[in-house]
């Protein structure tokens, strides 16, 4: 149990070009669900928090404008890059919390590579 | 959130057991240990977590000190999959609260 699905695995955008990526909670409902974006040799970079029905969270730095993030149900938040640019070139990872249960976890996809020409 | 110091790199042989520590020294009485481990070019997957006693699952088992200012997670018979960046991470409980992340340490499972 505790799947957590991302789509697209990978895209190749243009400069200008806006992207949706979506996150899913397949077997169990997320409350909360995390976005963070990871550069190459490097850790993990939380962007923003996002709590079902309520707007996200985002990090000292990260331009809430450019990065849309909406969480509309219990199983699926979605991060739009607007505008992308090369140096929005990442790769983005969600994580899922699980609402209830005696489990205290994050839960991760898989991650979306994100190329900007 | 209290910081955690990890050794960049490790080197484990295939079939032994590879033992990952962390130090925590600043950790908080409410604030729990967390594993977690990134396969290259994946999502980091949850491998096990605790507050003051040892605990163990299918994957491993993680080892506290008494004082709580350090820990140990063990992979008892690493395998080649194992190789992955592995982060260690304390923070108070709560599903909505946030896993800062720090550089991890890379093992390398040799053959």
């Amino acid at each position: 149990g505790a799947v957590v699905s991302q789509h697209p695995s990978r895209v190749i955008c243009k400069s200008g070009t806006s992207v949706k990526i979506e996150c899913r909670s397949l077997d169990f409902q997320a409350t909360t669900m995390f976005w963070y974006r990871q550069f190459p040799k490097k850790s993990l970079m939380l962007m923003a928090t996002s709590n079902e029905g309520s707007k996200a969270t985002y990090e000292q730095g990260v331009e809430k404008d450019k990065f849309l993030i909406n969480h509309a149900s219990l199983t699926l938040s979605t991060l739009t890059v607007t505008s992308a640019h090369p140096e929005d070139s990442s790769f983005y990872i969600c994580s899922a919390a699980r609402a209830g249960g005696p489990r205290d976890t994050q839960y991760f996809g898989p991650g979306t590579r994100l190329t900007v020409l | 959130d209290a910081k955690t110091t990890q050794p960049p790199s490790m080197d484990c042989a295939e079939g032994r057991a590879a033992n990952l520590p962390c130090n925590h020294s600043t950790i908080s009485g409410n604030e729990y240990v967390y594993w977690y481990r990134q396969i290259h070019s994946q999502g980091p997957q949850y491998i096990i977590h605790g507050l003051k006693n040892n605990e163990t699952n299918e994957m491993a088992s993680l080892i506290i000190t008494e004082d709580r200012k350090s820990s140990t997670l063990i992979l008892p018979h690493a395998t080649l999959r194992d190789t992955a960046v592995y982060y260690c991470i304390v923070r108070v409980a709560g599903n909505n609260r946030k896993l800062i992340w720090g550089l991890g340490t890379s093992l390398a499972v040799n053959p």
